[in-house]
């Protein structure tokens, strides 16, 4: 099986500021991995994801680093704004299973 | 147009009853999931389908039946509803990507919250 999770429970973060998100996974085979935002009252969405044979993915504002050798990925957050105040989910997937992260809650400080 | 819709978006009800939340999703995905968000907003998969085909049962009562009549619709039916089935339920799809056990992007569903009382 796998098991995601994530190092900090809550991150705040001045505005304007980089936010970085740590998760680690424990199956060596997973070989894709998301990471998801999600907004009060609202469901999963999307940000970046990579696969395997990388080690960084870039976005818009968003990056992506994986480190195959210790099982970690994060996502870094460029010039935090209050729209990215959300829990953030890593997940990853193996053997036609996504499998997720306790979340960070991520709050933006004015 | 909503993606991937489910109703109810609310659902309260007492402990005992059977009740059911209905899913469907317009992207022609082969993949439909349910996923189950506790209090602490811990997201575990419950089941997924491929194609109609139950392709993965984790550790879920039996009381909770999934239901998939064609691929765009998975339904969650649940029996026998116990306080500690209150959870949002999120429902998903993706498209199989080509590696063997890739799951590709999954799109979720806006969740049904549920409330046993």
């Amino acid at each position: 099986g796998e098991s995601v999770g994530l190092h900090l429970p809550t991150l705040s973060v001045q505005e304007g500021d980089n936010s970085i998100i740590n998760c680690a996974y424990s199956n060596s085979a997973s070989d894709y991995f998301i990471w998801y935002k999600q907004e009060s009252g609202k469901g999963p969405q999307f940000i970046i994801d990579i696969r395997s044979n990388m080690d960084k993915r870039q976005g818009q504002r968003v990056t992506v680093l994986l480190n195959k050798t210790v099982k970690h990925l994060s996502l870094q957050i460029a010039a935090t704004q209050p729209g990215d105040s959300a829990v953030y989910f890593c997940a990853a997937s193996n053997d036609y299973k996504l499998s997720f992260g306790a979340g960070t809650t991520v709050t933006v400080r004015a | 147009d909503t993606a991937v819709s489910q109703t109810p978006k609310y659902l309260v009800t007492q402990m005992g009853n059977d009740k059911s939340i209905k899913c469907e999703q317009n992207l022609g995905h082969d993949t439909m999931y349910w996923y189950k968000q506790d209090s602490k907003k811990f997201l575990k998969i419950m089941f997924s389908y491929n194609n109609k085909e139950l392709i993965i049962n984790e550790t879920v009562p039996n009381r909770f039946s999934p239901k998939s009549p064609d691929k765009a619709h998975l339904n969650l039916h649940i029996n026998s509803l116990e306080l500690g089935d209150s959870a949002v339920y999120f429902c998903a799809s993706s498209q199989t990507g080509t590696a063997p056990t890739d799951t590709g992007e999954l799109f979720f569903g806006e969740g049904s919250r549920l409330t046993v009382l």
